[in-house]
Order: C-alpha cells, then sequence, then structure tokens
C-alpha cells in the first residue's frame, strides 16, 4: 500500500521560508511524479506543483513558480517543497499526493499546517 | 488556467435524498475530471476519475457523467457518512480543482 508521510506542523514569521517533506513508500518513487496540494483555512484546493524524480525537473502553477522549489531525493524516497517569501495568505495545511500535474490523486499524505504570524 | 466552477456551493439534503453537483471548466477537457470527497481535518478521497470511472471501493451510489466543458457528480440515495465537501478537479492542463460544494443535513 502506498503511503506518503509528512513532516510535522510549524509556525513561521512573514518573509521567512519552510521547507516541507514527504516521504513515499510502497510504490515506485523514481518514476512517478508527486505533487503539492494546499487548502487554506475554510477555502478549496489548489495544486501547487509537481515533480517526477527521475526527470529531476519541477513543475509549477504559475501563481507559485516565483517562490517554490520543488525537490526529489530518491535515496530517502523523500520529496520536499520549499515556500519563500511567506505572507499571512500562504496559512495553509499542504497535502502531498502522489500523481502530477496531469492527473488524479488517490493517495494523499496526512496534511502539515503552516502557519504564517508574526 | 483553466477555471472551473462548481453549483452549488452548498446544499441541504436528507438520508435517502438524490444529489446532483455541476462542475463547469472554462474550456473543454475532454473527461480529463476527478471528483473527490472531503471531510473536516482529512485529505479528499477519490471518487471518481475520468469523469465517469468509480474508484475501487467506492458505493456505487456515486456516478460521474459528462465531457467537454459540463460534469455532474450524483449521489443516488444519500447516506449518513455521505455528509462533506465535494471538489471537482481538472488534469487536462495543470491541476485546477473547483470551489467545493458543502452537503449538509
Amino acid at each position: 500500500q502506498v503511503q506518503l508521510v509528512q513532516s510535522g506542523a510549524e509556525v513561521k514569521s512573514p518573509g521567512s521560508s519552510v521547507k516541507l517533506s514527504c516521504q513515499v513508500s510502497g510504490d515506485t518513487f523514481s518514476t512517478y511524479a508527486t505533487s503539492w496540494v494546499r487548502q487554506a483555512p475554510g477555502q478549496g484546493l489548489e495544486w501547487m506543483g509537481g515533480i517526477v524524480p527521475v526527470f529531476g525537473k519541477a513543475d509549477s502553477a504559475q501563481k507559485f513558480q516565483d517562490r517554490v522549489t520543488i525537490t526529489a531525493d530518491e535515496a530517502t524516497s523523500t520529496v520536499f517543497m520549499e515556500l519563500t517569501s511567506l505572507r499571512s495568505e500562504d496559512t495553509a495545511i499542504y497535502f502531498c499526493t502522489r500523481g502530477g500535474g496531469k492527473s488524479w490523486y488517490l493517495f494523499w499524505g496526512q496534511g502539515t499546517l503552516i502557519t504564517v504570524s508574526s | 488556467d483553466i477555471q472551473m466552477t462548481q453549483s452549488p456551493s452548498a446544499l441541504s439534503a436528507s438520508i435517502g435524498d438524490r444529489v446532483t453537483i455541476t462542475c463547469r471548466a472554462s474550456q473543454s477537457i475532454n473527461t480529463w475530471l476527478a471528483w473527490y470527497q472531503q471531510k473536516a481535518g482529512k485529505a479528499p478521497k477519490l471518487l471518481i476519475y475520468k469523469a465517469s470511472n468509480l474508484e475501487n471501493g467506492v458505493p456505487t451510489r456515486f456516478s460521474g457523467s459528462g465531457s467537454g466543458t459540463e460534469f455532474t457528480l450524483t449521489i443516488s440515495s444519500l447516506q449518513p457518512d455521505d455528509f462533506a465537501t465535494y471538489y471537482c478537479q481538472q488534469y487536462s492542463d495543470f491541476s485546477t480543482f473547483g470551489q467545493g460544494t458543502k452537503v449538509e443535513v
């Protein structure tokens, strides 16, 4: 069974950065995409970007292209998402999920709450 | 970006009711559409993919239809476990989601 385990909740200051992790087990990590989807409090779902580790290159939504970096470590089957220049609107639950930008999403991580507050 | 518009944003229903949720795309997405159910504090659960394909283990009271720009999710007989928020997602181009439909008592 595919499992995605995410890093824990964090509180960050405006203007700082955060780097989240998502460890994948139960399938072929390197040849399948992992994406990040976020959900602000009381709001809908928003795809941020994704990566296929064997290709190395990440895709991201235009809205986040200047602030998000998605990387992967094949040795530990872990995908990372770094978001810079944090603002209060980035307060959200961040999910990782198996699948790329052009895919449906069956397997999800448990979510990581990021709170941006001064 | 392809915009997805769901309607209604919320609905009230009773056990046994037939419930229909609509999702419209700002341009044709063929049948590249999925539906999810989400409960508070949980990750979304995949119900339907490719517009009408039921994911394994999902009750058959859920069904999806449509192509192009207009899609529907139908719950044929609402059960207590179905009170939740439902989202559509297009994956024809980089994924975008509808704003959600909350199904409540």
